[in-house]
Order: structure tokens, then C-alpha cells, then sequence
């Protein structure tokens, strides 16, 4: 049982590049998102996915898109990436039932140039 | 919008002294949930605290939800050198209606436990 499961785990870009992330869950959880951790700013949350094939914003989600076309899978694309977005990236999964507790990945620490 | 403020943002404690992290919301919280995270590890779910005043006890971590639901503490009993980490508190951004699991972090506290 893998639980979240991210990738890449490291990922050096150039500005203007592009790049996806993946995030991959196998313990049927309805609810996904993606987070951005900087140092003294704590997780904000960058999109999130109540179900497969939905997706909505969250408090950070300028320059990021989102994926979800299968349940266990949540992408989280840079189209143009900048030195803002040098950060490390988490995602999360949990059931959509009351009080239930976020599972987070490894985290992919993604620097661009 | 919902600010989550943690203070102190820096604890450095020699082992088997304690610790305490405060956790401060603008809004009501539903819940508050303690997550901690290992350096270089992502963040683990601690607990989650749902009545107003409630106490839960961890083997040497105590964790308080406020009268009023606005804030919450963690103290640790006699630190050890496995303590070691960042301690987040977390609540939903809304206090009321659907929220969708979604959770607003505060900044954290980084601990340093000296052996």
C-alpha cells in the first residue's frame, strides 16, 4: 500500500520551461489537492479536486493548472515556470467524510532557474 | 479571508525540557488538526480536536482546542531528540457550510531539540 505516491521527487527548470508533476493515490480518495510549502509561509493550497474530472481553485493557483481525469490521479502542470515558483510542491488526499485527516505525499522539491 | 497564525515560529530546547506551540485563527474554527513534519519529510497527521475546550492526550503531547474555537496549543512533555520537526496547526478555511476538506495551515513552529 503506496498511499500518495509523487513524482518526480526532484526537478531543476529553466524559466519558461514547462513541466508536470504527478500525484497518484491508491486508497480511493475522493479528495485531492496541491500545495506550495516556502519557508516561514506554511502549506497554501494551490488547487484542490472534490471527484474525478473536477477541479477548483485555491488560495495560490496563478501560474499552475490541474488535472483530473482519473480518480487516483491528480496533475499539476507549470505551462511557463518562473524563479517564483522555486519551491518544494506536496499533494494530499483524504475521504470526503467528516473530520477525516489529509495523507500527504513525499513532495517533488522543484527549483527554476 | 481566514488567517491561521502559529507562534512561536522558532523553538530551540535542550532534551527533556518542554515545548508548547500556540495556534491562532481569525475566524471560528469547526476543527483544528496538528499535523508534523519530520525535516525533510512531509507532514503527518497528529490529531484533530472538534469540541470547544477539548483535551487529548498523546503519550507526552497534550493538545487543547480553545473555549471560543479560535485557537489551540500543543505542549510537549520532557522533549526528546525524535520531537524534532515542524509542528502545523490546520483548520478549514470556512466556519460554516462545505468546505470540501480543504484546510488552512498556519506558518509553523520549527523545533530544535539540543541532546
Amino acid at each position: 500500500n503506496a498511499g500518495v505516491t509523487q513524482t518526480p521527487k526532484f526537478r531543476v527548470l529553466k524559466t519558461g520551461q514547462s513541466m508536470t508533476l504527478l500525484c497518484a493515490q491508491d486508497m480511493n480518495h475522493e479528495y485531492m489537492y496541491w500545495y506550495r510549502q516556502d519557508p516561514g509561509m506554511g502549506l497554501r493550497l494551490i488547487h484542490y479536486s472534490v471527484g474525478e474530472g473536477t477541479t477548483a481553485k485555491g488560495e495560490v493557483p496563478d501560474g499552475y493548472n490541474v488535472s483530473r481525469l482519473k480518480k487516483q490521479n491528480f496533475l499539476l502542470g507549470l505551462e511557463s515556470a518562473a524563479p517564483s515558483q522555486t519551491s518544494v510542491y506536496f499533494c494530499a488526499s483524504r475521504l470526503p467524510h467528516l473530520n477525516q485527516p489529509q495523507h500527504f505525499g513525499d513532495g517533488t522539491r522543484l527549483s527554476i532557474l | 479571508g481566514q488567517q491561521v497564525m502559529q507562534i512561536p515560529q522558532y523553538q530551540h530546547v535542550q532534551e527533556g525540557e518542554d515545548f508548547t506551540t500556540y495556534c491562532n485563527s481569525s475566524t471560528t474554527l469547526s476543527n483544528i488538526q496538528w499535523y508534523k513534519q519530520r525535516p525533510g519529510g512531509h507532514p503527518v497527521f497528529l490529531i484533530q480536536l472538534v469540541k470547544s475546550g477539548e483535551v487529548k492526550k498523546q503519550k507526552r503531547l497534550t493538545f487543547q482546542f480553545g473555549e471560543a474555537k479560535k485557537n489551540s496549543s500543543l505542549h510537549i512533555t520532557a522533549t526528546q531528540t525524535t520531537d524534532v520537526g515542524t509542528y502545523f496547526c490546520a483548520g478549514p478555511p470556512n466556519a460554516g457550510g462545505t468546505s470540501y476538506g480543504k484546510l488552512t495551515f498556519g506558518q509553523g513552529t520549527i523545533l530544535t531539540v539540543h541532546p
